[in-house]
């Protein structure tokens, strides 16, 4: 089955530096590459999400980059601030494959100091 | 709200007692997953729904576990004879499925969590 590993486990950053996660995973099949954030008590919430057929994908101060030769792929948050702060999860999943479940990596726990 | 419920947030029982979640999907989601995720980890899956059919089980679904969404809508997972391992949060999600183009059949399938229901079993 697949295997998602997320790197790093905890990240602190001054507000308003770049923060980058980074997530490799293993089955070939997986297309769809989700980001999640929770915060303490709450579900995760969707913040990002890119398919195969993209290399990248930006949303304002998020962007997630796709290398599917070397099955990895990044969040990277620019100008943080200290609402970022919160655990962050990326996932993969064989979409098109009748397979539904989401694999999850481990999570980083971003700081944003003020 | 039109998000994904849960309920309770919040359970706690003892060890061999059965308990009961239940999960509201966002209105017209066809597709309902439950997960469990315990401190420190990311949400493993448990098992899925399209309408009222489940259509995949994890192996850490074991058969003290049973799930069932029985018109479609909203879904229960009970735990009988619960044990302390079973304590952990346990995390609805439901996605819309769109083929993204008919001719190509490409999907998105995008999971909404819900707040999770916490169990903690003494």
């Amino acid at each position: 089955g697949e295997n998602v590993e997320q790197h790093p486990s905890t990240l602190s950053v001054q507000e308003g530096d770049s923060a980058v996660i980074k997530c490799t995973y293993s089955d070939s099949a997986s297309n769809y590459f989700p980001w999640y954030k929770q915060e303490l008590g709450k579900g995760p919430q969707l913040i990002i999400d890119i398919r195969s057929n993209v290399g990248e994908k930006k949303d304002q101060r998020i962007a997630v980059t796709l290398n599917k030769t070397a099955k990895h792929f990044s969040l990277h948050i620019t100008e943080t601030q200290p609402e970022d702060s919160a655990v962050y999860f990326c996932a993969a999943s064989p979409m098109d494959t009748g397979r539904r479940a989401l694999t999850f990596g481990s999570g980083t726990r971003l700081q944003v100091q003020p | 709200d039109t998000g994904v419920s849960q309920d309770p947030r919040h359970k706690i029982t003892k060890r061999g007692q059965n308990v009961t979640f239940r999960c509201d999907p966002i209105s017209e989601h066809n597709r309902l997953y439950w997960y469990r995720q315990t401190l420190g980890q990311g949400p493993e899956f448990l098992t899925y729904f399209q309408n009222e059919a489940q259509l995949e089980k994890s192996r850490l679904l074991s058969d003290r576990f049973s799930a069932e969404r029985p018109k479609g809508s909203f879904s229960t997972l009970e735990i009988q004879r619960t044990e302390q391992g079973d304590s952990a949060m346990y995390l609805c999600a439901s996605s819309l499925l769109n083929f993204i183009l008919e001719s190509d059949r490409r999907t998105t399938d995008t999971q909404y969590f819900g707040p999770g229901t916490r169990l903690t079993v003494l």
